[in-house]
């Protein structure tokens, strides 16, 4: 398996545009998790999905954020307006079973709004 | 929520044991405690997960006191190759748990 797939790598935007961030977790996981980490705040939980349902999404930051899992190898992280204080790395990562099973992380978005 | 604290930096010499304490004062009684490892452009990678006592695998210990309100990852023998940031990751027991980073320790390893 390739393992969990991100794209784009790098996105450099201006402020106010929409932004979307792409994932392709591991086949055969029923868990996807989104992470934003900065250096101020560290790795923080956005959002998760178990079976392509958002279980919790007490994390993502506002209203400008949102995030869709149509189908079990693909989501997606979409901002919208950005503001420059968006401006992060966004990991996605899977896992198999149970909430508490080990997170294969992908490569990550390198987030950048001028 | 569980509020995870880690020591910002240590510094080791190859060869050394390193611990690395993490403190979770409010863990819930079904959370599970994870440790990963990040190198620079990467995602964190997963190291060792423990619940209680003590786990061991190939690349680490884990060890947790009877209380739970923290742990200690254990790397034997470090390498350069383990200069790295290290996150401990506490939740998760229940659907209602948040998942809940440490600030991470960033491990420098001297020849």
């Amino acid at each position: 398996d390739a393992g969990v797939i991100q794209s784009p790598r790098h996105e450099v935007t201006e402020m106010g545009q929409e932004v979307t961030l792409r994932c392709k977790p591991i086949s055969g996981h029923d868990y996807l998790f989104w992470y934003r980490q900065t250096m101020m705040r560290g790795l923080e939980l956005l959002i998760y999905f178990n079976n392509n349902v958002p279980i919790d999404d007490s994390g993502m930051p506002e209203d400008r954020f949102s995030a869709k899992m149509p189908n079990a190898s693909f989501s997606t992280l979409k901002i919208q307006p950005s503001e420059p204080r968006d401006s992060a790395v966004y990991f996605c990562a899977s896992s198999l079973g149970v909430l508490t099973r080990e997170q294969f992380f992908g490569p990550g978005t390198r987030l950048t709004v001028l | 929520l569980a509020k995870t604290t880690q020591p910002i930096s240590m510094d080791s010499y190859e060869g050394q044991e390193v611990n690395i304490t993490c403190s979770h004062n409010n863990i819930a009684t079904n959370d599970y405690i994870t440790w990963y490892q990040q190198f620079p452009s990467q995602g964190p990678r997963f190291i060792i997960q423990g619940y209680k006592t003590k786990v061991t695998n190939e690349v680490a210990s884990l060890f947790i006191p009877a209380d739970r309100k923290s742990s200690t990852l254990s790397l034997p023998r470090v390498s350069l190759s383990d200069t790295a940031v290290y996150y401990c990751l506490v939740g998760g027991g229940n659907a209602g748990n948040m998942l809940t980073f440490g600030g991470g320790t960033r491990l420098m390893v001297k020849p």
